[in-house]
This record gives C-alpha cells, sequence and structure tokens, in this order.
C-alpha cells in the first residue's frame, strides 16, 4: 500500500498570504490528522477529521481551517499568513475502525514545509 | 494534563553500542504509548505501538518496554548503526480528547558514530 502523500513538499510565501496544503491518507484510512511542528513547540495537534466531519480540534487561531472529501483526502488551509506560521505541517492518518482513532497506530506523511517570509 | 517528557534531548554513541532512550508521562492512565522516528526534515515513522496491558513490544532490532504505574517507556536498539541516527519521538493518546490527538515528547536526537 501507498503510504500517506502530502502536497507540496516545499512552499515559500509572504506574510498575508494564504495556503493550502493537501494530504492523501492511507487506501482505506479514514481518519485523517494534522500536526504543526516547529523548533520551539514541538509537535502540537492542529485537527482531526473522519467522514468529512471535524471531530477535533486543537488550540490554534480561526486562520487555520480544513476540510476532508469523501474520498477521505484532507485540506488545511492558513489564511493571513505570519512569520511565526514557517513550520513542518504533518498529516496522519489511521484506519479510523476504532471508537477513537488517537489509539490506533498513526501513520504520518512527509510533511509540508512552509516558509513565511 | 497529560506531559510527556524525553530525556536526554541529544545523544550520542559509537557504532555498535546499545541505544537506550527514555520516556516519561505524567499520568499513568494511557491507552497506549507509540514511538516514531523522525529523519531531518522529514515525517515521522511508526516503528512500535506498545497497548496498555503489555510491558514490552518487539520489532527486529528494536524492544520497547511500558511501565505504567512508574509513568515510564524505554526504547532499546540494539547494536547501533550510524543509520539509526535520527530523532526519537515517543507520543501517547490525549486523555480529554479521544479523537487524532497524540501529545508527543519533545524527542530525543540520536548520532551513532562510525
Amino acid at each position: 500500500k501507498a503510504g500517506v502523500t502530502q502536497t507540496p513538499r516545499y512552499l515559500i510565501k509572504t506574510r498575508g498570504q494564504q495556503v493550502t496544503l493537501s494530504c492523501s491518507p492511507i487506501s482505506g484510512h479514514r481518519s485523517v490528522s494534522w500536526y504543526q511542528q516547529t523548533p520551539g513547540q514541538g509537535l502540537q495537534f492542529l485537527f482531526e477529521y473522519f467522514s468529512e466531519t471535524q471531530r477535533n480540534k486543537g488550540n490554534f487561531p480561526g486562520r487555520f481551517s480544513g476540510r476532508q472529501f469523501s474520498n477521505s483526502r484532507s485540506e488545511m488551509n492558513v489564511s493571513t499568513l505570519e512569520l511565526g506560521d514557517s513550520a513542518l505541517y504533518l498529516c496522519a492518518s489511521s484506519p479510523g475502525t476504532g471508537s477513537t482513532s488517537s489509539r490506533e497506530t498513526q501513520y504520518f506523511g512527509p510533511g509540508t514545509r512552509l516558509l513565511v517570509l | 494534563k497529560q506531559e510527556v517528557t524525553q530525556i536526554p534531548a541529544a545523544l550520542s554513541v559509537p557504532e555498535g553500542e546499545n541505544l537506550v532512550l527514555n520516556c516519561s508521562f505524567t499520568d499513568s492512565a494511557i491507552y497506549n504509548l507509540q514511538w516514531f522516528r523522525q529523519d531531518p526534515g522529514k515525517g515521522l515513522t511508526s516503528l512500535l505501538l506498545i497497548q496498555s496491558s503489555q510491558r514490552e513490544q518487539t520489532s527486529g532490532r528494536l524492544n520497547a518496554s511500558l511501565d505504567k504505574s512508574s509513568g515510564r517507556s524505554t526504547l532499546y536498539i540494539a547494536a547501533s548503526q550510524p543509520g539509526d541516527s535520527a530523532t526519537y519521538l515517543c507520543a501517547v493518546p490525549d486523555l480529554t480528547d479521544s479523537w487524532g490527538k497524540l501529545q508527543f515528547g519533545a524527542g530525543t536526537q540520536v548520532v551513532v558514530t562510525p
């Protein structure tokens, strides 16, 4: 099976712009989670989607949003970019067959490196 | 609130030596614990997931132990190789959130010298 894929791998944007990142989960996986990774804060949870519904959201401002499509592919959007949004954005997928997706093995993609100038 | 700690933050060992990586968590009511590897600028690779009912889990040269009562997990890598150089992270499901959210440690950066 192909692993989790993320596009694009690298992005450079300027402050005030918006960006959309894409994540394709492992075939058959229905849960997709997003994380932001920075040297100072480590890995922080953004949100989780299952069957096109956001089930959980981390402590991030409303500029961060996401969605999931019927084929389980997910996108996240960041509007009005700030310098502090520079980070590695990782998505993870899991089968979503259990009652709690966080208790399943999470499979991560290679990430999208976002640089905001 | 669950806190996950990994000490030391960095470790350097000569090739062939066994690696011992530590992970501590403050609330013992965990469901499982997962170990990941991350190469520089790359995503996370799942190494082992150990359930709360298990004491250890093995995969090749990797062995993870779990002691819930003391709030600790240890990842052992036998006969280290330069290719084992990476950052190793542990994570537990967040107690207050069921959906997707993992609580990560800050990681231990490992360098294996030839």
